[in-house]
């Protein structure tokens, strides 16, 4: 199971654009890197998810360079409501196989 | 989306009960499901893989014995903790990967935060 690596926090004022970077350096080919968002006592949520190149979608935008060893999840304009924790997984295909966190980044937004 | 549906949302017990907690996919098929415990400010962490029809495969260093997973039905799987102790209390959460999906995408519960007193 590739492991992640994620910036434990970050911080950012409203209305900017937020990106944070996940190295994943052993990911495998047929790996799908995925990103979750959590708020406190709840489930993680689905963001965005990606194989190559760049996927956007009305929440978020994800780029992944040629190689796959990184990716960038950018969040445009956050709101405090953006807050939260971001987990940046790598896995796929076969439905058996579990996902497996990482530490996860704590955005903070302030106004 | 597909909706991934935990209960209780909250429990609170005394130590050396049982507690079962469910998890459901409403509106897919799930044929695996995996479940997570959480602490307070930490990552979530994998506990066990429920296979509907077969035994769990349980992560290292969880006890199978304790945790007891049973997943009977194409959409439910359960988690109950035994002779619950005030270490046992955290945030449990359950996931689900539906049918044909070849992404890895999973669709997770809502959580269920258990107190043992």
């Amino acid at each position: 199971l590739a492991k992640t690596t994620q910036p434990i926090s970050m911080d950012s004022y409203e209305g900017q654009e937020v990106n944070i970077t996940c190295s994943h350096n052993n990911i495998a080919t047929n790996d799908y890197i995925t990103w979750y968002q959590q708020f406190p006592s709840q489930g993680p949520r689905f963001i965005i998810q990606g194989y190559k190149t760049k996927v956007t979608n009305e929440v978020a935008s994800l780029f992944i360079p040629a190689d796959r060893k990184s990716s960038t999840l950018s969040l445009p304009r956050v709101s405090l409501s953006d807050t939260a924790v971001y987990y940046c997984l790598v896995g796929g295909f076969s439905g058996n196989t579990p996902l497996v966190f990482g530490k996860g980044t704590r955005l903070s937004v302030i106004a | 989306g597909a909706v991934v549906s935990q209960h209780p949302s909250r429990v609170i017990c005394k130590s050396g009960t049982s507690v079962k907690i469910e998890c459901r996919s409403l509106d897919f098929q799930a044929t695996t499901m995996f479940w997570y415990r959480q602490f307070p400010k930490k990552s979530l962490m994998l506990m066990a893989t429920s296979n509907e029809g077969s035994k769990a495969t349980y992560e290292q260093g969880v006890e199978k014995d304790k945790f007891l997973i049973n997943h009977a039905s194409l959409t439910l799987s359960t988690l109950t903790v035994t002779s619950a102790h005030p270490e046992d209390s955290s945030f449990y959460i359950c996931s689900a990967q539906g049918q044909g999906s070849n992404t890895g995408e999973l669709f997770f519960g809502e959580g269920s935060r258990l107190t043992v007193l």
